[in-house]
């Protein structure tokens, strides 16, 4: 199956700080999604196919990356944007998700 | 608007089996596929299976000798059965629709495995 490696595990950012999070596959994928989820709550789709904005979602995020390598970046850390962001696949079966990155505010 | 609303067992006991129905709303089961995914502190979020639009299913392989997924159309209604349920089976199991892409999600049923 192919392995989604998301780094750091755990982030902290202050307002205003610009973040960036890295999903690495360890085979080539055509698209990456991320989702964000906040405690005692369902995911949200966040970004789909690697880089559009899932409706909502506040244009300081953004989506980049190509083959093996993706990642999602917040041009301004804001409050609300404390969460855990997963990564997920479905270019080969099975689907599979990346461990999370938890953001925290600073 | 999209909804999708889950209801099934939080506790079960060793070696029986779970039942969960997604009922769905705001979109056809014809037009969409529905995935269910679990989420544990052990293992985060893992995959279990899909059914699509046309009613095929995919399941992951890991878990493909004990889960069953089916639909009812006229009903808005998916159907998840995994049987042979052991401890390390609780989690939080979830519904989520896919169009192109996994974009809603149900909002979870808790599942402990105890006796």
């Amino acid at each position: 199956e192919n392995v989604l490696t998301q780094s750091p595990a755990i982030m902290s950012a202050s307002l205003g700080e610009k973040v960036t999070m890295s999903c690495r596959a360890s085979s080539s994928v055509n698209y990456m999604y991320w989702y964000q989820q906040k405690s005692d709550a369902s995911p949200k789709l966040w970004i789909y196919y690697t880089s559009n904005l899932a409706p909502g979602v506040p244009a300081r995020f953004s989506g980049s990356g190509s083959g093996n390598s993706y990642s999602l970046t917040i041009s301004s850390m804001e409050g609300e944007d404390a969460a855990t962001y997963y990564c997920q696949q479905f270019t080969s079966s099975p689907l599979t998700f990346g461990a999370g990155t938890k953001l925290e505010l600073k | 608007q999209v909804q999708l609303k889950q209801s099934g067992p939080g506790l079960v006991q060793p070696s029986q089996s779970l039942s969960i129905t997604c009922t769905v709303s705001g979109f056809s089961l014809t037009s969409y596929g529905v995935h269910w995914v679990r989420q544990s502190p052990g293992k985060g979020l893992e995959w279990l299976g899909v059914i699509w639009s046309g009613g095929s299913t995919d399941y992951n392989a890991a878990f493909i000798s004990r889960l069953s997924i089916s639909k009812d159309n006229s009903k808005s209604q998916v159907f998840f059965k995994m049987n042979s349920l052991q401890a390390d089976d609780t989690a939080i199991y979830y519904c989520a629709r896919n169009g192109y892409y996994i974009d809603y999600w149900g909002q979870g049923t808790t599942l402990t495995v105890s006796s």
